[in-house]
């Protein structure tokens, strides 16, 4: 069965760069999440999209941005890297939102800031 | 808004052991809860759930009870195996119910 694709699955950026990770959600979901895991901690929250718009909003610095495009992937916009942004970026894609109360999960994209 | 206090690991134990993993979480009202669990190298993926209060998740051997008296939903199994090695997350969603809140993760490492 199809799972979330996520990439790249690793990247490593220079403090002050740019990074841009992408989502691609399970066919026929509508629903794509964004969370942010550092080292030893608990995912965070940071972004949610419905059907391509946003849904809701955690605790996403400024400096990220992120949106969902017609075919339902999502993008995920990081700029000024600082080392604290250092940590494994998971997106969750779901049908209908919490509904089915089930986030199916990508396998993350683990940032390294140098 | 809606919180979860999740047992600190690492929780280390023998094949065929008994395990509890405690969470308690404040909520409004009764919401769904979940827990999820990481397998080394792997993604979240949903472990098992009750949607209301008084009702029992299982899945896996694994079980949790949604209690709303004691506002807990620890996870218990009766016999770990080495395969349950990986970390478990306990999830409620936010005030809003838009997204899941994460506990900090208790790592479970089981030996034969």
């Amino acid at each position: 069965a199809a799972g979330v694709i996520q990439s790249p699955r690793h990247l490593i950026k220079e403090k002050r760069e740019t990074a841009t990770l992408k989502c691609y959600p399970i066919p026929r979901h509508d629903t794509v999440y964004w969370y942010q895991q550092g080292p030893g901690q608990d995912p965070q929250f940071l972004i949610s999209f419905y059907e391509k718009m946003q849904s809701d909003k955690g605790s996403i610095p400024d400096r990220f941005s992120a949106q969902q495009f017609s075919d339902y992937h999502s993008e995920l916009n990081m700029s000024s890297l600082e080392l604290g942004d250092s940590a494994l970026y998971f997106c969750a894609s779901s049908r209908r939102g919490l509904d089915t109360g089930e986030l199916f999960f990508g396998e993350g994209s683990r940032l390294t800031v140098l | 808004g809606n919180s979860v206090t999740q047992m600190e690991g690492p929780v280390t134990l023998s094949e065929e052991a008994f395990l509890t993993i405690n969470c308690t979480y404040t909520a409004t009202g009764y919401p769904s809860l979940f827990w999820y669990v990481q397998y080394p190298g792997e993604g979240l993926q949903l472990l098992l759930k009750a949607t209301k209060a008084d009702d029992k998740g299982s899945n896996k051997g694994f079980e949790a009870t949604y209690r709303k008296e004691t506002t807990s939903f620890h996870l218990e199994k009766g016999s770990v195996q080495v395969s349950d090695s990986a970390v478990y997350f306990c999830a409620p969603p936010n005030q809003a119910g838009t997204a899941l809140i994460f506990g900090k993760g208790t790592t479970l490492s089981v030996s034969s």
